[in-house]
């Protein structure tokens, strides 16, 4: 079956940087998409980015443009999402998704990881 | 960016109820639309793509439908376990905007 394991909770300090991790199995890697989708405490979804884990490219949130990096490792069916100078209101839960875009079309997520809290506090 | 606009915001429901979910986008995104249910303390559960096809696995009590700006989710009759939260989400245009919510409660 398919399955999202993500990273472990993280505190982070304002101007820090925080990496999540995404391994995935029970499919074929390099067929899907990886989407980040972001969650506030008591908020709504919003988007982040995707990349391609089949050439590596990406699109990301105007929003985030600059800030953010995702990567994908295919030896280990692992994707990652690294977010640069954490301010608090990037305190969230962190999600990973299954994307059924793999380099282009309609994005479509149907698989998601159990998310990952991150909290930055000073 | 295309906006997502959901109604009601909440709404209380009672067993068996048809319950009906409107999104509307701030431009045309065709039938590029999906719907997503989230429970509290989960990850959200892809329910509907491209505006009315029904995800595998997905109770038949569930239905999608609209083009063009205006779209519904519609649960024929509601059952214990679907009370939740429902979000809809363009997947026409970068950035891929969610709506804010529906909570969906026991009456």
């Amino acid at each position: 079956q398919v399955q999202l394991v993500q990273s472990g909770a993280e505190v982070k300090k304002p101007g820090a940087s925080v990496k999540v991790s995404c391994k995935a199995s029970g499919y074929t890697f390099t067929s899907y998409g990886i989407s980040w989708v972001r969650q506030a405490p008591g908020q709504g979804l919003e988007w982040m980015g995707w990349i391609s884990t089949y050439n590596g490219n990406t699109n990301y949130t105007q929003k985030l443009q600059g800030r953010v990096t995702m990567t994908t490792d295919t030896s280990t069916s692992t994707a990652y999402m690294v977010l640069r100078s954490l301010r608090s209101d990037d305190t969230a839960v962190y999600y990973c998704a299954r994307d059924r875009r793999r380099t282009v079309g309609a994005t479509t997520i149907d698989y998601w990881g159990q998310g990952a809290l991150v909290t930055v506090s000073s | 960016d295309i906006q997502m606009t959901q109604s009601p915001s909440s709404l209380s429901a009672s067993v068996g109820d048809r319950v009906t979910i409107t999104c509307r986008a701030s431009q045309s995104i065709a039938s590029f639309l999906n719907w997503y249910q989230q429970k509290p303390g989960k990850a959200p559960k892809l329910l509907i793509y491209a505006a009315s096809s029904l995800q595998s696995g997905v109770p038949s009590r569930f239905s999608g439908s609209g083009s063009g700006t205006d779209f519904t989710l519609t649960i024929s009759s509601q059952q214990p376990e679907d009370f939740a939260t429902y979000y809809c989400q363009q997947s026409y245009s970068n950035p891929f905007t969610f709506g804010p919510g529906t909570k969906v409660d026991i009456k």
